[in-house]
């Protein structure tokens, strides 16, 4: 079955202590995304990869870190998490020249 | 640079009464547009998508929209809401570039027996 998951779902940590979510898609996309979603404000771009080593930086990348070393996987990695990190996430993957885009089933990530 | 507007971030309709939820993109060059639903606690699921070819959209659930240039609108409808709709819905858009999605900030359907 093509699809993009994530890990953990839920995550609940405490501040300045890192952690990665994982990311991971089975249909040799190219295009690779992180979004954070916050109520009111939709989903917003983290930071986006076109192809393996290939990455660049979305609308809000501070605070985050990402690292595209295999097609398949994307992991957003933050170095010291803050409060103001509580969110949302979703990662998403889409073929090169496509316009539909995959969805991972996200992860509601606390910060205390 | 690119935007979507989303006006409205809560619609309230009643169950069988028409849904109308309200998309602008600002683009010079008309891009591809789309629609998302997200149900609570689910990921994004692609309801309806522009791609230039017809300008009124026929998507999954009855949902359709209608791609106006001149009003650079792209407005999602339904013609009688069910209690299943209720959920948030957003609009997106790709430039032709392919390069990236610009969101909607979203707007949250509540259907009322």
């Amino acid at each position: 079955e093509a699809q993009v998951t994530q890990n953990p779902r839920y995550l609940i940590t405490v501040t300045g202590k890192k952690l990665t979510v994982t990311c991971s898609q089975n249909m040799n996309h190219e295009y690779m995304s992180w979004y954070r979603q916050d109520p009111g404000l939709g989903l917003r771009q983290i930071y986006y990869s076109m192809n393996v080593e290939v990455t660049d930086k979305g609308d809000v990348p501070e605070g985050y870190k990402v690292s595209r070393k295999e097609k398949r996987n994307f992991p957003l990695i933050l170095e010291s998490p803050s409060p103001n990190q509580t969110s949302l996430y979703f990662c998403a993957s889409r073929a090169g020249g496509q316009d539909t885009q995959y969805f991972g089933p996200g992860t509601r990530l606390t910060v205390l | 640079a690119q935007s979507v507007t989303q006006l409205g971030s809560h619609v309230s309709v009643s169950e069988g009464a028409l849904v109308l939820l309200r998309c602008n993109y600002s683009s010079s060059v008309p891009p591809y547009l789309f629609w998302y639903v997200q149900y609570p606690n689910q990921g994004l699921q692609l309801l309806l998508k522009y791609t230039s070819a017809a300008t009124l959209v026929k998507g999954i659930n009855g949902f359709e929209a209608e791609f106006k240039k001149s009003e650079t609108s792209f407005h999602l409808t339904k013609p009688s809401a069910h209690m299943s709709d209720a959920a948030e819905y957003f609009c997106a858009s790709l430039p032709y570039n392919f390069n990236k999605f610009y969101f909607g900030s979203g707007t949250k359907l509540n259907v009322k027996p």
